[in-house]
């Protein structure tokens, strides 16, 4: 079982729409998760930490069940700039390393 | 500006002749590390360091190596590279390991021949 799991999808979506994305690790011991946002051939970058409470941040919601392993990223009122591929990563077994989801691909349309 | 620079950006090379990708900081975080991108595959960590002369390997280190002689740099090594490493390379710094945010740096897109 592979660490760090996504749908890769492409989920395609019309702008104002309500799309979430759920992500399964496979270590009980996680610590840390969070999701990043990459763009076509740019580097990660932070989206939001994810706690064990669930947060928000404007039209993003991230919650976590530790019980059965799996984050979760809701994107209510989709824009085209929300247009990217969203990475779920929670720190690993060994150290202080990170393990990498594949990416969700979202595409949001007119 | 707080940033990761890598250099160089873009890089085609021949088998078997070695390169350095470097990789700097601005932030004094401690922690930085080396990944490649590879369709299909996502992100895998190659090697990372906790402080100056302390590293550690990641999940695909084998056919690169790594120094850590200063706070802000941490250059990835390919003494003889091969098609295999053809890749998006991204390093990234962090104040404190795998709990804080990750800064990416640009990428290094590298092809082998």
């Amino acid at each position: 079982r592979k660490e760090v799991e996504q749908d890769p999808g492409p989920f395609n979506v019309p702008e104002g729409a309500t799309v979430a994305f759920n992500c399964t690790y496979s270590n009980s011991a996680s610590q840390s998760f969070f999701w990043y946002r990459q763009d076509c051939r740019k580097e990660p970058k932070l989206l939001m930490s994810v706690y064990s409470s669930g947060n928000e941040d404007g039209r993003f919601t991230a919650q976590l069940n530790r019980a059965s392993q799996y984050i979760s990223l809701l994107i209510r009122d989709s824009k085209l700039s929300d247009s990217a591929t969203y990475l779920c990563v929670v720190n690993g077994n060994s150290g202080y390393a990170l393990n990498f989801g594949k990416g969700t691909s979202l595409l949001v349309t007119p | 500006e707080a940033q990761v620079t890598q250099n160089p950006r873009y890089l085609i090379t021949v088998t078997g002749k070695k390169l350095t990708v470097t990789c700097s900081q601005n932030m004094n975080h401690e922690y930085m590390s080396w990944y490649r991108q590879d369709p299909g595959l996502g992100l895998r960590q190659i090697y990372y360091s906790m402080n100056v002369e302390v590293t550690d390997k990641g999940d695909v280190p084998e056919g690169y190596k790594v120094s850590r002689k200063e706070k802000r740099n941490f250059p990835l090594i390919l003494e003889s590279p091969s098609p295999n490493q053809t890749s998006l390379y991204f390093c990234a710094s962090s104040p404190w390991g795998n709990t804080d945010t990750q800064y990416f740096g640009p990428g290094t897109r590298l092809t082998v021949l």
